[in-house]
């Protein structure tokens, strides 16, 4: 298995432009996490999904934030529009009920000037 | 929500053993004990995971007292590539309720010098 795969790797965009960061989860897990790393926060999550549903998105910032898991094998996670402090490696990672272990994708570096 | 308590940062030499301890005083009955270790610019990845007692892999030892309100993580003979973040967690990711909510908090910076 290719493991978690997210794409862009790197982004860099203007303030007022709207970011789309995509995940493709292993197949067959069932859990899918968005978490968001800074240096002032460190990891924490923003919303995960159980079998393409949201579970619990009050980590998300704010309204400009927004996820969407239309199927099994694939997530995103959309901000509109963007603003400089959200700037941060964002990770998407999967989980199989029963694991209890996350599997990570090697993030989305986002630098919004 | 169980939060975990843990040294903001570690040193060690090469070839020592390191035991970075973990406090979770709210642990519930339910939740497991589980480390991922974090390099620069990847993400965490799984190292070891426990309940109670003692669990050993190849990577590394996991120590639990009877009481699990702390745990300890051994890396036997470290080598300057261990320099990471380690992020003790508490929780139950089986849970579809809040107790999914695992928190990683900012970990434990070690770095291992030559």
């Amino acid at each position: 298995d290719a493991g978690v795969i997210q794409s862009p790797r790197h982004e860099v965009t203007e303030m007022g432009q709207e970011v789309t960061l995509r995940c493709k989860p292993i197949s067959g897990h069932d859990y899918l996490f968005w978490y968001r790393q800074t240096m002032m926060r460190g990891l924490e999550l923003l919303i995960y999904f159980n079998n393409n549903v949201p579970i619990d998105d009050s980590g998300m910032p704010e309204d400009r934030f927004s996820a969407k898991m239309p199927n099994a094998s694939f997530s995103t996670l959309k901000i509109q529009p963007s603003e400089p402090r959200d700037s941060a490696v964002y990770f998407c990672a999967s989980s199989l009920t029963g694991a209890n272990v996350l599997t990570f994708g090697a993030g989305s570096r986002l630098t919004v000037l | 929500l169980a939060k975990t308590t843990q040294p903001i940062s570690m040193d060690s030499y090469e070839g020592q053993e390191v035991n970075i301890t973990c406090s979770h005083n709210n642990i519930a009955t339910n939740d497991y004990i589980t480390w991922y270790q974090q390099f620069p610019s990847q993400g965490p990845r799984f190292i070891i995971q426990g309940y109670k007692t003692k669990v050993t892999n190849e990577v590394a030892s996991l120590f639990i007292p009877a009481d699990r309100k702390s745990s300890t993580l051994s890396l036997p003979r470290v080598s300057l590539s261990d320099t990471a973040v380690y992020y003790c967690l508490v929780g139950n990711v089986d849970r579809g309720s809040t107790l999914g909510r695992l928190y990683f908090g900012r970990g434990t910076q070690l770095t291992v010098w030559p």
